[in-house]
Formats: C-alpha cells, structure tokens, sequence
C-alpha cells in the first residue's frame, strides 16, 4: 500500500535540533519531496522542497538518502515559536499505475522551554 | 505574497443541505485543490483542478462535487450534507508544474448538524 508515515508527535526543549522522519517507500521517480508547518486555525504553509541529498534554507534542512524512500526535516536550535504540526508531501506511484500527491499524516512537535 | 481566501471560516449547516464553499486565489495559480483535514489524517484530497473547466478526482471524492468556471475561483460542493462531512475543509493553489508547493487558504471549519 503506497502511503507516507510519520511519527505522530515529538517533543523537545528550546535550543535543540530536531529531526522528523517521513517513509515513502513509492516515491514517483521524478518527484519533490516537501514539508509543511501548520499553525492552529491555520492552513500549512510551506517550509522546504528537494529532491535529492540536501537542501538548506533560512529555516530548515532536508536530508534525502539515495533511494529516496525516506526524508528527514532537521530544524536547528527549536524556540517556542517552531511548537507546530509538521507534514510531508509526496507524490506516490499507486497500485493503479497512476501518480497522487500524498500528504503523511502529520508529526505534533511541542518544543518546551 | 500569494493569498488564498476561502469565504468562510466557520459554518453550520443541517443534514441534506446543499452546502458550497468558495475559495479564491490572487496569483493567476492553474492548479487549485480541495482537500478535507480530520485528527489522526492529515490532510486528504477531495478534488484538484488543473484549468478552467477541468477536474479531477482526488483520494476521497464521493459526496463532493467542484466548480471552476474562472481561474481564481473553485468551489466545493456537497450535494446533501451529512454529519460524516463535519470536518476543517482547506483550500490550495500551486503554479503548474509545481504541484508540490502549495499556498493554502485558512480553511473552513464546517459542521454537519
């Protein structure tokens, strides 16, 4: 069954880095990977996109291994702000042969103080 | 800055009511999306237009229809509301071909009485 997982939340202190893992082990071949931060009573709101390695902007980094069938969300030094759900969108390759976007589930992260 | 507006924030409607929700984008975006967010789910695919006049089908269409008549506009519609329907409903934009990076609207939190 195609589908991407997450953990469902992680907690953490102000400062620390945190890693979100998201498995999609159908990938379509020629497929972004992308994350998502959803504030409360808010629509997500993009954070990051590769395709492959890494990728780093002003907020994140992406680490994509070399079979693509995982991507892991890194977010350095957490401050209250980043407490937020996190998500990750794929395209999957279904057991119909057609292509869907497919967002996981979402990961809760709570960064304490 | 690319905004989404969807027209509602909140709405109550009753069992068998004819319920739209309308969702406008100020970037001339060809892609739109309509997708359902329920605990434990994350976000679920209900339709997405590609252009005017075109739809398609997405993970969980049954109970749904769409409207695109105009490029920053498409509507949901659910025929005869039922309380199964009760759900936070959000709307997207992307540019074509960069289905993968998506604005979102603030989202519509419709209950099914």
């Amino acid at each position: 069954l195609a589908k991407t997982t997450q953990p469902i939340s992680m907690d953490s202190y102000e400062g620390q880095e945190v890693n979100i893992t998201c498995s999609h082990n159908n990938i379509a071949t020629n497929d972004y990977i992308t994350w998502y931060q959803q504030f409360p009573s808010q629509g997500p709101r993009f954070i990051i996109q590769g395709y492959k390695t890494k990728v780093t902007n002003e907020v994140a980094s992406l680490f994509i291994p070399a079979d693509r069938k995982s991507s892991t969300l890194s977010l350095p030094r957490v401050s209250l702000s980043d407490t937020a759900v996190y998500y990750c969108l794929v395209g999957l390759k279904m057991d119909t042969g057609r292509r869907a976007l497919t967002f996981g589930s979402g990961t809760r992260l709570q960064v304490q103080p | 800055d690319v905004k989404v507006t969807q027209s509602s924030r909140y709405l109550v409607k009753r069992t068998g009511e004819k319920v739209f929700l309308e969702c406008v984008q100020d970037m001339d975006h060809e892609n739109m999306f309509w997708y359902r967010q329920d605990p434990g789910l994350g976000l679920r695919l209900i339709y997405f237009s590609y252009d005017v006049k075109m739809k398609e089908k997405g993970d969980i269409p049954e109970g749904y229809s769409v409207s695109r008549e105009k490029k920053e506009r498409f509507s949901l519609i659910l025929e005869s509301a039922s309380t199964n329907q009760t759900s936070m409903y959000l709307c997207a934009s992307s540019l074509r071909g960069r289905g993968n990076e998506q604005f979102f609207g603030p989202g519509t939190r419709l209950t099914v009485l």
